[in-house]
């Protein structure tokens, strides 16, 4: 199956700094999708992605769909005890109807 | 607008026994999938269903796990004779062409004691 690698695994970093986190896939996939999960709940979509070399924003959130197709990054500006959570990159390849998910980035804010 | 929604939220049961989620996805979405998850990991997706047909199944779907969703509406996944490895978070999403992006469900807390 696909592998979509995130990184990093985990983040403790204080409020108000800003947040970079990234994920590669061995597939070129032509949907990218980022999400957050907290604890005991389901993933909520922050952002989707659709064109190589598309960058979308959603407030403090940035997410950039990479040239290769083969990468997608999200930024968090001005981090805020509220962002704390799991984040998850997914993607969809050409005629696919499920998503590939990553392994997570688990962001801890520190007020 | 109602978002994705799941019943049970938590199931604790017996190995052997058999157990039913239920989904019902945003009214006007005909797409339908599955995912479990289990600790520390990404979602893995099980099924998907276009209106009431189910077009897709993962190899994950052993032959004791069933879903049905007979009226294009709700979807059921039934697991038959429990197993400890079946314990994951079971989640339901939906979507709707074109865009196809997935909104998922608080999902479903599995425990097979």
């Amino acid at each position: 199956g696909q592998q979509l690698n995130q990184s990093p695994q985990s983040m403790f970093i204080q409020e108000g700094e800003d947040v970079s986190m990234n994920c590669t896939s061995s597939s070129i996939f032509n949907t990218w999708l980022w999400y957050k999960q907290e604890p005991g709940e389901g993933p909520v979509l922050l952002i989707a992605l659709y064109k190589a070399g598309e960058l979308t924003s959603n407030g403090r959130l940035t997410a950039q769909f990479g040239i290769t197709r083969k990468d997608s990054f999200l930024n968090i500006s001005a981090s805020i005890p509220s962002d704390v959570g799991i984040y998850f990159c997914a993607g969809r390849g050409t005629g696919a109807n499920n998503l590939f998910f990553g392994t997570g980035t688990r962001l801890t804010v520190i007020p | 607008d109602t978002g994705v929604s799941q019943d049970p939220r938590h199931k604790i049961t017996k190995r052997g026994q058999n157990v039913t989620f239920r989904c019902d996805p945003i009214s006007e979405h005909n797409r339908l999938y599955w995912y479990r998850q289990t600790l520390g990991q990404g979602p893995e997706f099980l099924t998907y269903f276009q209106n009431e047909a189910q077009l897709e199944k993962s190899r994950l779907l052993s032959d004791r796990f069933s879903a049905e969703r007979p009226k294009g509406s709700f979807s059921t996944l039934e697991i038959q004779r429990t197993e400890q490895g079946d314990s994951a978070m079971y989640l339901c999403a939906s979507s709707r062409p074109p865009t196809g992006e997935q909104y998922f469900g608080p999902g479903t807390r599995l425990t097979v004691t």
